[in-house]
This record gives structure tokens, C-alpha cells and sequence, in this order.
């Protein structure tokens, strides 16, 4: 079983949609969580960061984590054409170097169709 | 800011044959670490450095795949003999500091490597 999980999708949603994109993990030890996004045929650049249980918005964008459940979201309200990429969501661990060791999900693709 | 670079973008080799890919970080970044990507593993870490020296390389599949960063502004992967089951995206990222909660990972454009 991989450590984080999430849905490949496809995603295909109307423009103005709201979309909801999740993921689980399994180990306890993950304490930070991130959403990185990817268009075609370049690399990922984050999009989001948080370390506590809660919400945390950057404009159209919500983060969601509940460490009691394992459970990751990213909800992306007023979807535009321009959304559509890959969503991976990320973890890593806290202290010493293991901030930067990040375990993925297997990523979500997200088509937004006018 | 240009960014990470990594070179090349494309490559097609055949089995056995050596191949070297290279990436420069950004400047200042502290750590730089190397990814593969396939559609059916996802993002998948390699090794990671921080300042220079490698911290973690257990994500390396086998003796074949080897890294380097001889400065803090180039790195190489190196897989020698090549096989088919290589072929994937291989993504450099370098980031300030991998000691520091929440810095973030810049990823280059990736080399995309296919071995016939």
C-alpha cells in the first residue's frame, strides 16, 4: 500500500465549478502537507502549504487536513480553464532533513472545460 | 531568476548504453533533490542532497543509478547500463533549505528519457 494515496481521475468539470480533490495517507509521522500543481509537460510548483488540522485559503484556493482521519483536501472554488494540470498532494515529516523528503500522491488530473 | 535547469529535455537511448542527466539549482538553494516520474509509480524521490552531500538516497532502484553534486550549482544522475524500464520523466527540484518546515520544492522542467 502506498503511504499517500489519492485518485488519478480524470476530472472533468464545467468552468465556474467547484472541485474537490482528496487524499489519504497512512503514517502518523507525516506532520506537513502540500498541494503542488503541474501543467503539461513541465514540473510541479506548489500551490499550497499547511502543517495544522483546519483550512487554510489562498483565494480561490482552500486547503483542508484532518490528521485524525488521514484525510487531505484541496477545493478549488470558481474553476477556470486555466486550472486544468495535474494535482499531486504531498507530505513530509518534521525535524532534522525531513522536511524536504516529500512523499506524493499518485496525482489528480483536472480538466476545466468552458 | 532562471530557475532549475536541467538539460536535456529529451533523450533516447538504447539499452545498455550509459546516460547522464544534468541539472543546476537555483542559486543559493541548499538542497537539491532528484525525482522520477512514471505514470504508474507517480513522483518518486531518488536521493536527495543538502549542501552537496547526499542525505538520503534510498529511493535509488539499483547499483545502476548513480548521483552526484560535485558544486552547489550542478548535479548529474547517472544510470549505467541502461535499461527499458527506465524510461520515465526525471525532475530535479532545489529548495533553500531542507531543514526548514515549509520551503518549498522548485522543480525544473524535467528530462524525458526513453530507453528502446
Amino acid at each position: 500500500q502506498k503511504e499517500v494515496e489519492q485518485d488519478p481521475g480524470p476530472l472533468s468539470v464545467p468552468e465556474g465549478a467547484i472541485v474537490s480533490l482528496n487524499c489519504t495517507y497512512s503514517n502518523s509521522a507525516f506532520q506537513y502537507f502540500m498541494w503542488y500543481r503541474q501543467y503539461s509537460r513541465k514540473g510541479p510548483e506548489l500551490l499550497m502549504y499547511t502543517y495544522s488540522s483546519g483550512n487554510k485559503e489562498d483565494g480561490r484556493f482552500t486547503a483542508q487536513v484532518d490528521k485524525s482521519s488521514k484525510y487531505i483536501s484541496l477545493f478549488i472554488r470558481d474553476s477556470q480553464p486555466s486550472d486544468s494540470a495535474t494535482y499531486l498532494c504531498a507530505t513530509s515529516r518534521a525535524g532534522g532533513t525531513s522536511y524536504g523528503k516529500l512523499t506524493f500522491g499518485q496525482g489528480t488530473i483536472l480538466t476545466v472545460h468552458p | 531568476d532562471a530557475g532549475v535547469i536541467q538539460s536535456p529535455r529529451h533523450e533516447v537511448t538504447e539499452m545498455g548504453q550509459e546516460v547522464t542527466l544534468r541539472c543546476k539549482p537555483i542559486s543559493g538553494h541548499n538542497s537539491l533533490f532528484w525525482y522520477r516520474q512514471t505514470m504508474m509509480r507517480g513522483l518518486e524521490l531518488l536521493i536527495y542532497f543538502n549542501n552537496n552531500v547526499p542525505i538520503d538516497d534510498s529511493g535509488m532502484p539499483e547499483d545502476r543509478f548513480s548521483a552526484k553534486m560535485p558544486n552547489a550549482s550542478f548535479s548529474t544522475l547517472k544510470i549505467q547500463p541502461s535499461e527499458p524500464r527506465d524510461s520515465a520523466v526525471y525532475f530535479c527540484a532545489s529548495s533553500r533549505a531542507v531543514t526548514v518546515a515549509g520551503s518549498p520544492l522548485h522543480f525544473g522542467n524535467g528530462t524525458r528519457l526513453t530507453v528502446t
